[in-house]
């Protein structure tokens, strides 16, 4: 089993559309939780951190569910430039887990 | 603030060749370097962890006489991949912490391997 697994993707939705994203981590271990953003052929860059009682930036929200190990990321009103893999990490002592990533294509 | 550079951006090799990626904190020290490998639609996979001035931490099934790791300087980390093979053509990608949070690593910009 992988230690963080995500939904296998990819996700095609036209603008304006709301997407979800979840990922599963098998670690309770687990101490911190991420979304990132991966451009093609990039780095990936911190989208935002996750926490239980939940977080919003702009159009994304953000949850953490520790008893069901579970983390999902929400998109609102999604924009062209959204599109790219969102990675699903974990930290696990000190060392960053990183899921396989969901791709999200948004059409005109 | 917080850049990491590497270098080169790309390269391509003949297999039996070794290639050496430098990874560069620019405005920070960098007490701990870490690299990691991604295959095409794979995650990314932690190889190893170096902390300045110490032998570097390799993850479970990562050979380190392959995949030389050298931190020597609190700006400088280096990975040489030895004896490169078509099956070491990948994305590798380092990233620099200062020493806070250990989520608080700063991404380079990648190395895309090539070996043919």
């Amino acid at each position: 089993r992988k230690e963080v697994e995500q939904d296998p993707g990819p996700f095609n939705v036209p603008e304006g559309a709301t997407v979800a994203f979840n990922c599963t981590y098998s670690n309770s271990a687990s101490q911190s939780f991420f979304w990132y953003r991966q451009d093609c052929r990039k780095e990936p860059k911190l989208l935002m951190s996750v926490y239980s009682s939940g977080n919003e930036d702009g159009r994304f929200t953000a949850q953490l569910n520790r008893a069901s190990q579970y983390i999902s990321l929400l998109i609102r009103d999604s924009k062209l430039s959204d599109s790219a893999t969102y990675l699903c990490v974990v930290n696990q002592g000190g060392k960053l887990i990183f899921g396989q990533g969901t791709e999200l294509s948004v059409k005109p | 603030g917080a850049v990491v550079s590497q270098h080169p951006s790309w390269v391509i090799c003949k297999s039996g060749t070794s290639v050496k990626i430098e990874c560069r904190s620019l405005d920070f020290q960098a007490t701990t370097m870490f690299w990691y490998r991604q295959f095409p639609k794979q995650s990314l996979m932690l190889m190893a962890t170096s902390n300045e001035g110490s032998k570097a931490t390799y993850e479970q099934g990562v050979e380190k006489d392959k995949f030389l790791i050298n931190h020597a300087s609190l700006t400088l980390s280096t990975l040489t991949v030895t004896s490169a093979h078509p099956e070491d053509s990948s994305f590798y990608i380092c990233s620099a912490s200062a020493g806070g949070q250990p989520y608080e690593q700063y991404f380079g910009p990648g190395t895309r391997l090539t070996v043919t």
